[in-house]
């Protein structure tokens, strides 16, 4: 049962401590996005990878957030400093997106990230 | 800016009796669109979702319209059972996928 793979699935830490989540995308898939669930956003695209080159960034706060693919079965965001408005849900997703029209992303389970 | 809206943030249905979830969007140029359904604590899961060239899709209980014209898909679900509660989203995708605010469906037993 292929599934999209995210740790840690609950973090805590001090503000200004640097923040590391993780994604495993279902092999085979070749894009990934991050999102951000908030509850005036919803789910709030933050970046959005196509066969690992970065396709769009533009929903992160640039100052403090990247997010990298290092290879094909690894995407990574990472925060830092963390402030306490970073508290969210982060959800990995990925697909197989052939152009445009029928493409289903698979979620992960999300990384619950509270900073105090 | 929003481009997809879900201006219902919430919606109770009694058991048995149909749920219609709304949605609008802003871009025409979107070509498919989707129903995700979240449960608390666990990622959204893919409900149903529906190309541009159609205006209806059924899976079981539920069906997916969209109205192009408007701007406006909604997902009926006929019978609603209480374990159909949980949060809705709604996407729109291009490529990249957009998605709504949510609503949360309780259906009372």
């Amino acid at each position: 049962d292929a599934r999209v793979t995210q740790t840690p699935r609950h973090k805590v830490t001090e503000m200004g401590q640097e923040v590391t989540m993780r994604c495993q995308p279902i092999l085979g898939h070749n894009t990934v996005f991050w999102y951000r669930q908030t509850m005036m956003q919803g789910l709030e695209l933050l970046a959005y990878f196509r066969n690992r080159a970065p396709l769009d960034d533009s929903g992160m706060p640039k100052d403090r957030f990247s997010a990298e693919m290092p290879d094909a079965t690894l995407a990574t965001l990472k925060i830092q400093p963390s402030e306490p408005r970073d508290s969210a849900v982060y959800f990995c997703a990925s697909g197989l997106v052939l152009g445009t029209g029928a493409n289903v992303l698979t979620f992960g389970a999300g990384s619950r990230l509270t900073v105090l | 800016d929003q481009q997809v809206k879900q201006n219902s943030p919430s919606l109770s249905v009694q058991e048995g009796r149909i749920s219609i979830l709304n949605c609008d969007y802003t871009n025409s140029m979107f070509d498919y669109f989707l129903w995700y359904k979240k449960y608390p604590a666990e990622g959204p899961t893919f409900l149903i979702s529906i190309s541009s060239i159609k205006d209806k899709n059924e899976d079981g209980r539920f069906t997916v319209f969209l109205n192009k014209s408007a701007k406006h898909l909604s997902l009926h679900i006929v019978p609603s059972q209480p374990g159909d509660s949980a949060v809705y989203f709604c996407a729109a995708s291009r490529n990249q996928f957009y998605f709504g605010t949510g609503t949360s469906l309780t259906v009372i037993p």
